[in-house]
């Protein structure tokens, strides 16, 4: 069974850093392109990044610079560090994972919460 | 980058009612489009990839169409465990993907 579990989430303040982990398990990790989407409250879905099978990453303009997405497959994990957080960066964070063959993410994680707030 | 807007923000349905929900891009993404389910307190569930194929397991009430710009979700028969916010997403310029801002189904 396909499973995304998502850590790391909690309170910080705005300027510092965070970094989230998304423990995978019941699939080939190494073989499979990953992705953080996030949700801020009552609000849509947000594209944070991605990380492809060779370890090159991608990012919106918004966290671009900021964050920094990593992937360790002996440990079949995830990561998302983020740095210079601000209050627009509060929001649930998920891992996904991304069916390369018919486009579309098949798995989410459950997400981890992320409150930027003094 | 592409933008993806829906319509409505939300409606108002009853059970049984036929609801069509649009998705529609700002250049032609030609038919990688998804549509995901998501209620409350929980991850989005993948209904329909490639503009119009059903995802193993979801109901067959659940339709999409369209190609280019413009896309449609339908639900042929509304039932209680569709109420939910619909979100569209352009699987086009991989690996940077956009959704669409939701689409609220509640009970009328």
């Amino acid at each position: 069974e396909v499973q995304l579990v998502e850590s790391g989430g909690g309170l910080v303040q705005p300027g510092g850093s965070l970094r989230l982990s998304c423990a995978a398990s019941g699939f080939t990790f190494s073989s499979y392109d990953m992705h953080w989407v996030r949700q801020a409250t009552g609000k849509g879905l947000e594209w944070v990044s991605a990380i492809g099978t060779a370890g090159d990453p991608y990012y919106p303009g918004s966290v671009k610079g900021r964050f920094t997405i990593s992937r360790e497959n002996a440990k079949n994990s995830l990561y998302l560090q983020m740095n210079s957080l601000r209050a627009g960066d509060t929001a649930v964070y998920y891992c996904a994972r991304w069916n390369s063959f018919d486009y579309y993410f098949d798995y989410w994680g459950q997400g981890t919460l992320v409150t930027v707030s003094s | 980058d592409i933008q993806m807007t829906q319509s409505p923000s939300s409606l108002s349905a009853s059970v049984g009612d036929r609801v069509t929900i649009t998705c529609r891009a700002s250049q032609s993404i030609s038919s990688y489009l998804n549509w995901y389910q998501q209620k409350p307190g929980k991850a989005p569930k993948l209904l329909i990839y490639a503009a119009s194929s059903l995802q193993s397991g979801v109901p067959s009430r659940f339709s999409g169409s369209g190609s280019g710009t413009d896309f449609t979700l339908t639900i042929s028969s509304l039932q209680p465990e569709d109420f939910a916010t619909y979100y569209c997403q352009q699987s086009y310029s991989t690996p940077i993907f956009t959704f669409g801002p939701g689409t609220k189904v509640d009970i009328k």
